[in-house]
């Protein structure tokens, strides 16, 4: 199961937006995170844990302590408004958090 | 550049079949697995399952094992998502993703998603 927190940010422009996703079991480096803007197809922003995907900025950036993971997007802009998931492809199936949506304050 | 376009927005009656698709394009279809992912309406993402177009190898997640039927054709580059009986908790937006890691294991984060196909089930 993966545990996404907190279920929306609300994060002023230009200031810093974490976001947390927590695994119930070991998933090595194996987490991804995309993002979901309202109308859209999700699109990938990180994977093996701190990989940032092509197309996407140096403001995103994933990382982990054991079963915690982290998506920082250091100075938020308006075109981040989304709801960011989080999915585990360590153990089958594949399994996405229930996401959180960041707002701009 | 690679795309994957899937079919059209669908309205359907409660106990009718359904076929959607999803047409890759851009990179060797054969060689990446193509999942299914659902978005209930104003909801999360949920795995469905995935196929291997070269093989046809398919696994299902086991909430939607029995509940529909994965398949594709490898000459059209094309993956499908079908139903024989439509309920009304199928209503849905569906989308179709790209994987990429170990083409040996089906266990795959989704690089390219497809626009989504909008199930509406309704009598």
């Amino acid at each position: 199961v993966m545990t996404q927190s907190p279920a929306t940010l609300s994060v002023s422009p230009g200031e810093r937006a974490t976001l947390s996703c927590r695994a119930s079991h070991t998933i090595s480096n194996n987490l991804a995170w995309y993002q979901q803007k309202p109308g859209q197809a999700p699109r990938l922003v990180i994977y093996g844990g701190s990989f940032r995907a092509t197309s996407f900025p140096v403001r995103f950036s994933g990382s982990s302590s054991g079963t915690e993971f982290t998506l920082t997007i250091s100075s938020l802009q308006s075109e981040d408004l989304a709801v960011y998931y989080c999915q585990q492809y360590n153990n089958w199936p594949p399994t996405f958090g229930q996401g959180t949506k960041v707002e701009i304050k | 550049e690679v795309q994957l376009v899937q079919s059209g927005a669908e309205l359907k009656k409660p106990g009718e079949s359904l076929k959607i698709s999803c047409q890759g394009s851009g990179y060797n279809f054969n060689n990446h697995w193509i999942a299914w992912v659902r978005q209930m309406p104003g909801k999360g993402l949920e795995f469905m399952g995935i196929i291997y177009p070269a093989d046809s190898d398919t696994r299902y997640s086991p909430s939607f094992e029995g509940q529909v039927t994965m398949s594709a054709d490898k000459s059209l580059t094309t993956a499908y998502l079908q139903w024989t009986s439509l309920k009304a908790s199928d209503t849905a937006l569906y989308f179709c993703a790209r994987g990429r890691n170990s083409i040996f294991d089906p266990t795959q984060y989704f690089d390219s998603w497809g626009q989504g196909t909008l199930v509406t089930v309704s009598s």
